[in-house]
């Protein structure tokens, strides 16, 4: 069972277009979504992230939407790059009872910026 | 800035061998966590460690065993390979367990032949 549902699989925009990639969790009890950016090979670099307590949060190109009541958030990249090329994961997370934050991932999306 | 350091970058077994992976956490991060990711899928989580005590444990295999020791690096033992053992085995860090940023590493690339 996937506890975070993400959506599209795979995008292709042009460069200077604006890529959106939404998901969606069932845990209310979640408070911290980041969204991790993962290039072949390498390991997942965060991006960028928010708590529930704001509907936005912006850094640089990167904008996160967030609507609690839809228990549903997304990224959005602005003016978009073929160095933005990479597999984006949403992820979230919380205070599991005991001392750490494990991450629960989204299935990724494969994001291809045509130059 | 140090980044998490992650060793081998590569390693190719045979069935029923044992493999060790070992992680190195960025500087003054006390919690380590494992994660596995498998071909074309999302990183799961495997298990963690604060201040050397293992903290919370996912979907390990019994074969499978791990540790933090006094320097806060961590090892990962993997005994009995499987031919689905085969995957990037990611380590991230943290501060400490409040903080929910984790840093990850470049990873371990394990194939089982």
């Amino acid at each position: 069972q996937q506890q975070v549902k993400q959506s599209p699989q795979s995008l292709i925009v042009q460069k200077g277009g604006i890529p959106i990639i939404n998901c969606a969790y069932e845990n209310t009890a979640f408070d911290y979504f980041p969204w991790y950016q993962q290039f072949p090979g390498k390991g997942p670099a965060l991006l960028i992230a928010i708590r529930p307590d704001v509907s936005e949060k912006k850094e640089g190109r990167f904008t996160i939407s967030f609507n609690k009541s839809a228990k549903q958030f997304s990224l959005h990249i602005m003016d978009s790059q073929p160095g933005d090329s990479a597999t984006y994961f949403c992820a979230a997370s919380r205070i599991w009872g005991g001392a750490t934050n494990k991450l629960i991932f989204g299935t990724g999306t494969l994001l291809a910026v045509q130059p | 800035a140090a980044g998490v350091i992650q060793s081998p970058r590569h390693l190719i077994k045979e069935k029923r061998e044992t493999a060790t992976l070992k992680c190195y956490p960025i500087p003054r991060h006390d919690t380590v966590y494992w994660y596995q990711q498998g071909p074309g899928q999302d990183p799961q989580f495997l298990i963690s460690f604060y201040e050397k005590m293992q903290s919370d444990k996912g979907s390990i295999p019994d074969r499978f065993s791990a540790q933090q020791f006094s320097d806060y690096h961590s090892e990962l033992n993997m005994s009995s390979l499987e031919l689905g053992d085969s995957a990037l085995y990611f380590c991230a860090s943290s501060p400490d367990p409040n903080t929910y940023e984790q840093y990850f590493g470049p990873g371990t690339r394990l194939t089982v032949t």
